[in-house]
């Protein structure tokens, strides 16, 4: 079975502050990995994602994401986060054979000026 | 290209109805996925269609149901609702089914149930 973790609920930071939103999975098989954002009364909208290749990936909105298979972790950062990155962050997983998102539970990202 | 769109936005029912949510892909695309927001339980996968076929069922109860027309446009049901039912339902698009094409999410349907 195929689960999503993320470690953080809700993440304030200070506007221009680097952060990090962690995602754990675990999986027997192989999986693509994904983030996606969501603003209020929005859909989805996906950050960026890892198919294969270089395990670093950058997205859209100066974010990216590095793949450690090691550790089964698909962190996501950015450098320096302004107030319009304030937004509910998913990490979520599919199956290389499948077309079914596992989702974590979201993670509150809140950009304090 | 118009983006995915789902119909209505907003829905108010009572416990015991039924409801039926719409949803139109993003032209080209075949694949058709549905899912439940919650705030205590997430986002979580309905089900799945690609070219009028179900390919994939999430662990919902049979009262949740759907499916895909020729056009390839997508309509999911639910029948005898629930309080928990309450959610917003947001629909996903793809071009193609496997997991290396990107999914077009709605905008979603908040159903709240009384």
């Amino acid at each position: 079975a195929q689960s999503v973790t993320q470690l953080d609920s809700q993440v304030p930071v200070f506007e221009e502050a680097p952060v990090e939103l962690r995602c754990n999975y675990s999986s027997s098989v192989s999986v693509y990995l994904f983030w996606y954002v969501q603003y209020p009364n929005q859909g989805l909208q996906l950050l960026l994602k890892y198919l294969s290749g270089s395990t670093l990936v950058k997205g859209i909105n100066g974010f990216e994401a590095e793949f450690n298979k090691s550790q089964t972790s698909f962190h996501l950062r950015k450098p320096s986060v302004h107030i319009s990155d304030t937004a509910e962050y998913f990490c979520a997983v599919i199956l290389i054979t499948g077309n079914q998102f596992y989702f974590g539970t979201g993670t509150s990202l809140t950009v304090i000026p | 290209k118009a983006g995915v769109t789902q119909t209505p936005r907003y829905l108010i029912k009572t416990r015991g109805q039924q409801v039926t949510l719409s949803c139109s892909p993003i032209s080209g695309h075949r694949s058709v996925s549905w899912y439940q927001q919650t705030p205590g339980q997430g986002l979580q996968f309905l089900f799945e269609y690609f070219s009028e076929t179900q390919r994939n069922k999430g662990n919902f109860p049979g009262r949740f149901s759907g499916r895909q027309f020729s056009n390839s446009r997508s309509e999911m049901n639910v029948s005898t609702l629930e309080l928990g039912d309450s959610a917003l339902y947001l629909c996903a698009s793809s071009p193609l089914a496997g997991g290396d094409n990107e999914q077009f999410f709605g905008p979603g349907t908040r159903l709240t149930v009384l």
